[in-house]
This record gives C-alpha cells, sequence and structure tokens, in this order.
C-alpha cells in the first residue's frame, strides 16, 4: 500500500533562507507524488507534481522536488524563503483506483523576518 | 480557480443530530471526494464518487453516508454526528481516473459537534 512519511511537523526558517521540507514515500509500484499548500482558513492548492516525466519538477511560487528513487523520497525546496511562504504544506501519494489521494501528516513552515 | 463551492462554511451542531454538507462544482468533473482534517493526521478520505449515483467507501467512512445525484453535487451526511466527527471537511474534484491527475479543493466546511 502506498503512504508518505513527512518528517518534522514543524519548520522554522529566517527570510531568505533555504527551504526544505522532507518527505519518504512507500510504494510497491512507480508513484504519482504530489506537494500541495494550504494557507490558514483555505483549501489546498497544488504546488508541483511528479509523474516520472523527469526527476526534478518544478511548481508554482519559486518551489521545485526532487524524486529520488534510491533514496524513496520527494523533498521539497525552495531557494529563498518570503513571508508569504508560512503556510502548511501536504505531501501525497496517489492510489492506484480513481486516483485517490494518501497525504502525509503535514509541514507547517514558519518564516521569521 | 476551480468552481468548487462547499456549503455551509462553518457549523455548530449537537450530539446525535443529522447533518448533510454539500459540495457544488462548476467544472463539470466526473470524479469527487470528500476528506476531514485533523491535527496530527493529515487530510483523510471518507468517500468518493466516479460518477452520478456511483460512490464508494474512502478510509474513515465509518458514520457517513454519501449521495450523488448530479455531477454538480456531492452531499456528504453524518446521520447521527458525534464529538469525534468535529473536523473540517474539505471536497474536491479532478478532471480524470489516472493516478496522474490532481484534485482542486474546495473551500472547506468547519464543523464543531457539542
Amino acid at each position: 500500500a502506498q503512504s508518505v512519511t513527512q518528517l518534522g511537523s514543524h519548520v522554522s526558517v529566517s527570510e531568505g533562507a533555504l527551504v526544505l521540507l522532507r518527505c519518504n514515500y512507500s510504494s510497491s509500484v512507480p508513484p504519482y507524488l504530489f506537494w500541495y499548500v494550504q494557507y490558514p482558513n483555505q483549501g489546498l492548492q497544488l504546488l508541483l507534481k511528479y509523474t516520472s516525466a523527469a526527476t526534478l519538477v518544478k511548481g508554482i511560487n519559486g518551489f521545485e522536488a526532487e524524486f529520488k528513487k534510491s533514496e524513496t523520497s520527494f523533498h521539497l525546496t525552495k531557494p529563498s524563503a518570503h513571508m508569504s511562504d508560512a503556510a502548511e504544506y501536504f505531501c501525497a501519494v496517489s492510489r492506484t483506483g480513481f486516483q485517490k489521494l494518501v497525504f502525509g501528516t503535514g509541514t507547517r513552515l514558519l518564516v521569521s523576518p | 480557480d476551480a468552481g468548487i463551492t462547499q456549503s455551509p462554511r462553518h457549523k455548530v451542531t449537537e450530539t446525535g443530530t443529522p447533518v448533510t454538507l454539500r459540495c457544488h462544482q462548476t467544472e463539470n468533473h466526473r470524479y469527487m471526494y470528500w476528506y476531514r482534517q485533523d491535527p496530527g493526521h493529515g487530510l483523510r478520505l471518507i468517500h468518493y464518487s466516479y460518477g452520478v449515483k456511483d460512490t464508494d467507501k474512502g478510509e474513515v467512512s465509518d458514520g457517513y453516508s454519501v449521495s450523488r445525484s448530479k455531477t454538480e453535487d456531492f452531499l456528504l451526511t453524518l446521520e447521527s454526528a458525534t464529538s469525534s466527527q468535529t473536523s473540517v471537511y474539505f471536497c474536491a474534484i479532478s478532471a480524470g481516473v489516472r493516478s496522474y491527475n490532481e484534485q482542486f479543493f474546495g473551500p472547506g466546511t468547519r464543523l464543531t459537534v457539542l
């Protein structure tokens, strides 16, 4: 069964610093992986997705993620954090059949001036 | 933004009362989903629909039922609400069934069961 694990329920960075949010997956088949962002009191918005076309995936707002099969990881990065990046981030893997998503428990990103 | 609305946006109810949440889409997408979001659990799938009158259970379906009589509407019903069903509920839609098709989420409904 597919699953994802997000390490760290909270990550704190300073404005301008590197953002690294970790996601490891477990899947018996080649996975499709997603990163979503949730701003306060809003629904989830897709940041990027991995569909096996390329291991380095670029998303919106300057975020990118690299699929590493050997490490079963799909970590999300951004070179320079901005105050507006403060939100909760969810990694998800797609289960076969009707595109059901399995989400990680989320990582809240805090950005300080 | 995907045309997804949820109603009500906030609701407070008492234990034992029935509650129905509505998800409405204007995208004519075939697939619709209901999730609940709880701290420390992320989002968990309650039920999903793959067409009018075609629904199936997700991982946390106990205590919930759904109906879909029209493409645009997907209803989630708590027959007899319990305090453990206090949560934020999200509806999502997807254009396709392929595993790489992303889902688009509604704004959520915050439900409190006293």
